[in-house]
């Protein structure tokens, strides 16, 4: 059964970077598969962050994709997401994701419990 | 504001039908690019429900269906039950980019 973790700073000071870890179990992530960010803030819609394949090859939304770098780490099986310079905007649920191609398209078949992310000072 | 554009809320007695819909454009929905649905429970993480505009991951209910004609996709729920309470997102692409609907709120009466 795939598993995803996610792990980081509940608490992140503005204009600081946000960085978080997902840890992958139950699956290597080289063998495939896309691999993204999504985050939902209070009482509001999701909103997708970034995606990554094993390969390297990202795609970024792009109202974040001056902030936002996504990388995997095969040998440790893990996703990283590091977010600059954030606002209180940027507060949010934070979900790890694993997507499935289909056609053009990829949806997301397996999601993290996600981590909550507060900006304060 | 989304690019996907789904009613803030519906509601539903028990053992009804209700349908959740989701309009995009020639860009996204309209261009070919399939249409995918979450069903979010209260405090939970969101979980894959319709993929590919109409077809049930294994373990979803035949009582949830999903269509897609033109620039528009439904999600259909027939026998209304008090645990399908939550919040339904619908997600596709635009340009190439992925994209979710804002999300309704679905009521059990």
């Amino acid at each position: 059964q795939v598993q995803l973790q996610e792990s980081g700073p509940g608490l992140v000071k503005p204009s600081e970077a946000l960085s978080l870890t997902c840890s992958v179990s139950g699956y290597s992530i080289s063998s495939g598969h896309y691999w993204g960010w999504i985050r939902q803030s209070p009482g509001k819609g999701l909103e997708w962050i970034a995606i990554i394949h094993y390969s390297g090859t990202t795609h970024y939304n792009p109202s974040l994709r001056s902030r936002v770098t996504i990388s995997v780490d095969t040998s440790k099986n893990q996703l990283s997401l590091r977010l600059a310079s954030v606002t209180a905007a940027d507060t949010a649920v934070y979900y790890c994701a694993r997507d499935h191609a289909y056609g053009v398209t990829t949806y997301v078949d397996v999601w993290g419990k996600g981590t909550t992310v507060t900006v304060s000072s | 504001q989304s690019v996907l554009t789904q009613p803030p809320s519906v509601s539903g007695a028990p053992g009804q039908r209700v349908t959740i819909s989701c309009t995009g454009s020639y860009s996204n929905i309209g261009a070919g690019y399939d249409v995918h649905w979450y069903q979010q429970l209260p405090g939970t993480a969101p979980k894959l429900l319709i993929y590919g505009n109409s077809y049930r991951p294994s373990g979803v209910p035949d009582r949830f269906s999903g269509s897609k004609s033109g620039t528009s996709a439904s999600l259909a729920i027939s026998g209304l039950q008090a645990e399908d309470e939550a919040d339904y997102y619908c997600q596709s692409y635009d340009t190439s980019l992925k994209v979710f609907g804002g999300g309704t709120k679905l009521t059990v009466l």
